[in-house]
């Protein structure tokens, strides 16, 4: 059971906008900024979003991310079949002495 | 060009140990929080340690607390997981990541290609 918690599936349809959640707490996602990955099979995951809202250069201005109190958001427009992927929130936690935590992560199929 | 490249991987029986290295370069290794992430098969992403920049203060998920021990060798720019008492369930690919920014934990910009370890008997 994951400390964030993102739904299993997602979908959509090429050129459509999607979103998926991540819903957490105080001591994580509401004091902490957020990061969003993507990984496709058998590679390494790819930072998207972190410090909430910003992209790394060279991801796209179709991914952007949002937050509001504990709860985070991953928004992708213009879907494209290469975003279909395995996406990840994640951010610091501050009890137990602090650590890192994930969310469970979400699959999304461009139908 | 930043590059992580981890080795250390293989077949351990439980119980076992096993050390992971992360060799770096195209960076400046002792100015940046260094992390090992894994992932089982089939599974999603799992943070395991964290070590910062200096060396100082270490980070565990509590499912290794006590068993695996994060170090880094600034001079040989290599990042280390020394894993002990080693069960079925740490059965995963082991990566290790980079942040974007010096004196940041998260912000996992950069990725190793990951290593596989496996725990059976």
């Amino acid at each position: 059971q994951s400390v964030l918690t993102q739904p299993p599936s997602a979908s959509g349809t090429p050129g459509q906008r999607v979103t998926i959640s991540c819903s957490g707490s105080r001591s994580n996602i509401g004091n902490n900024g957020v990061n969003w990955y993507h990984q496709l099979p058998g590679t390494a995951p790819k930072l998207l979003i972190y410090s909430d809202n910003q992209r790394p250069s060279g991801v796209p201005d179709r991914f952007s991310g949002s937050k509001s109190g504990t709860s985070a958001s991953l928004a992708i427009s213009g879907l494209q079949s290469e975003d279909e992927a395995d996406y990840y929130c994640a951010t610091w936690d501050d009890s137990l002495n602090g650590h890192v935590v994930f969310g469970g992560g979400t699959k999304l199929t461009v139908l | 060009e930043v590059q992580l490249l981890e080795s250390g991987g293989g077949l351990v029986q439980p119980g076992g140990s096993l050390r992971l290295s992360c060799g770096a370069s195209g960076f400046t290794f002792s100015s940046y929080a260094m992390t090992w992430v894994r992932q089982a098969p089939g599974k999603g992403l799992e943070w395991v340690s964290t070590i910062r920049d200096s060396g100082g203060s270490t980070y565990y998920a509590e499912s290794v607390k006590g068993r695996f021990t994060i170090s880094r060798d600034t001079s040989a720019n290599t990042l280390y997981l020394h894993m002990n008492s080693l069960r079925a369930e740490d059965t995963a690919v082991y990566y290790c990541a980079k942040s974007l920014r010096s004196g940041w934990v998260l912000g996992l910009h950069y990725w190793g290609q990951g290593t596989l370890v496996t725990v059976s008997s």
